[in-house]
């Protein structure tokens, strides 16, 4: 079984700064079904990022995806307030635990 | 309007059974792979469930094989979990989300519902 692993647990930044979210694959996977999603509190996950690096429907382009093999990352350009969330990567039927985006 | 709402959550006695639904609208449910995915209070999503948009194919977590069974209804664009001999650690918020794919080949869920707790307890 493939393990997500997600850096850092959580990350404190302001709005306006740049972040960047990690997922480690344990061996490498395909890029076409890695996402990622943000889930808010009280709420269901979203869609953010699919296929490694494309945006979901309705996404703002502050938010991207990069890599391959077993590393990829999420970035977020320029943090909005609505953006601090929880993040997830997933494959297939495989989660990373979650990096929290706090306010700092 | 395209969603997906679940219901049927609930507290269940340890051993008993339950049986959600979740009611998809807005979109051709006949043609849509769909799972269901669970979170334990205050911890990270854990797949559970897939099943093809025909209902000919499904696959599950090791945590639920052999307890819990995947089916749905096109007719009526539901789709159901049904949880037998549930146990302590099952105690999750249950979301459905429906895949890009028919065949669920993509594991992109592009549309979730609001969930459904269930709470095993005694």
């Amino acid at each position: 079984e493939i393990v997500l692993t997600q850096s850092p647990g959580t990350l404190s930044l302001s709005p306006g700064e740049r972040a960047t979210l990690s997922c480690r694959a344990s061996q490498s996977v395909s890029s076409s079904s890695l996402a990622w999603y943000q889930q808010k509190p009280g709420q269901a996950p979203r869609l953010l990022i699919y296929g490694a690096s494309s945006r979901a429907t309705g996404i703002p382009d502050r938010f991207s995806g990069s890599g391959s093999g077993t590393d990829f990352t999420l970035t977020i350009s320029r943090l909005e307030p609505e953006d601090f969330a929880v993040y997830y990567c997933q494959h297939y039927g495989n989660f990373g635990l979650g990096t929290k985006l706090e306010i700092k | 309007q395209v969603q997906l709402v679940e219901s049927g959550g609930g507290v269940v006695q340890p051993g008993r059974s339950l049986r959600l639904s979740c009611a998809a609208s807005g979109f051709t449910f006949s043609a849509s792979g769909m799972h269901w995915v669970r979170q334990a209070p205050g911890k990270g999503l854990e797949w559970v469930a897939v099943i093809w948009y025909d209902g000919t194919n499904e696959n599950y977590a090791d945590s639920v094989k052999g307890r819990f069974t995947i089916s749905r209804e096109n007719s009526k664009n539901t789709l159901y979990l049904q949880m037998n001999s549930l146990r302590d650690e099952d105690t999750a918020v249950y979301y459905c989300a429906r895949d890009s794919s028919p065949i669920a080949t993509l594991w992109r869920f592009d549309l979730w519902g609001q969930g459904t707790l269930v709470t095993v307890s005694s």
